[in-house]
């Protein structure tokens, strides 16, 4: 029974280039969030995802950045033209319906970019 | 502006202690309140959650306690054991108002159980 799966674990990416970050949900969940932690921060909220449907991008930066969960296959999370500012890691997590506030929803081990 | 705050960066017990990690919040609307723990390279693993109408909730060694009207919340760990040897993370959630449910995390209280 695979937890959250996300990859690549690490990712290097110099000045400019464009990174993507998957994430896997647990079997059966449908729904998709991301958090971002930036080095001795505590995770903020980044987009909250269904298949095929965003529900929440308040957390996302105007500019570089986009989530998409296709019906078919992991999410993504793309970052355009990295600054050194976008290291940091990333974290996916997901539930399986809508759920309310208490539910201590199951995150992926993250993924770490670092951007040279 | 941290709405929630973990004042303490680091905590030192003692195995068989009682270890109490607390939480300070400022936003009156958030309506739950969770507990993660987190090894380093993993990510953040759920432990406990409260309702902002409970004032304290329980699960085998774990107690979280909330004073709403000091916007406080605690978390005590008995008894301690070295693999409690982490990052706790308070989180808080509030309903977005765009259909989900947001978790404001704090920056996290380093706990060494030593043996």
């Amino acid at each position: 029974n695979a937890g959250v799966m996300q990859n690549p674990r690490h990712l290097v990416r110099r000045r400019g280039q464009e990174a993507r970050l998957r994430c896997s949900p647990m079997k059966g969940h449908s729904h998709v969030y991301w958090y971002r932690q930036l080095p001795e921060e505590g995770l903020k909220f980044m987009v909250y995802l269904q298949k095929e449907n965003i529900i929440d991008e308040s957390g996302m930066p105007k500019e570089r950045f986009s989530a998409e969960f296709p019906k078919e296959g992991p999410s993504i999370l793309r970052i355009q033209q990295v600054v050194r500012g976008d290291s940091a890691a990333y974290f996916c997590a997901s539930s399986p319906k809508r759920v309310s506030g208490g539910y201590g929803y199951t995150f992926g081990s993250g993924t770490r970019l670092t951007v040279v | 502006d941290q709405q929630v705050k973990q004042n303490s960066p680091s905590l030192s017990v003692q195995e068989g202690r009682i270890s109490i990690l607390n939480c300070d919040y400022t936003n009156s609307m958030f309506d739950y309140f969770l507990w993660y723990k987190k090894y380093p390279a993993e990510g953040p693993t759920f432990l406990i959650s409260i309702s902002s109408i409970k004032d304290k909730n329980e699960d085998g060694r774990f107690t979280v306690f909330l004073n709403k009207s000091a916007k406080h919340l605690s978390l005590h760990i008995v008894p301690s054991q070295p693999g409690d040897s982490a990052v706790y993370f308070c989180a808080a959630s509030e309903d977005s108002g765009a259909g989900s449910y947001q978790l404001t995390f704090g920056k996290g209280t380093k706990l060494s159980v030593i043996p």
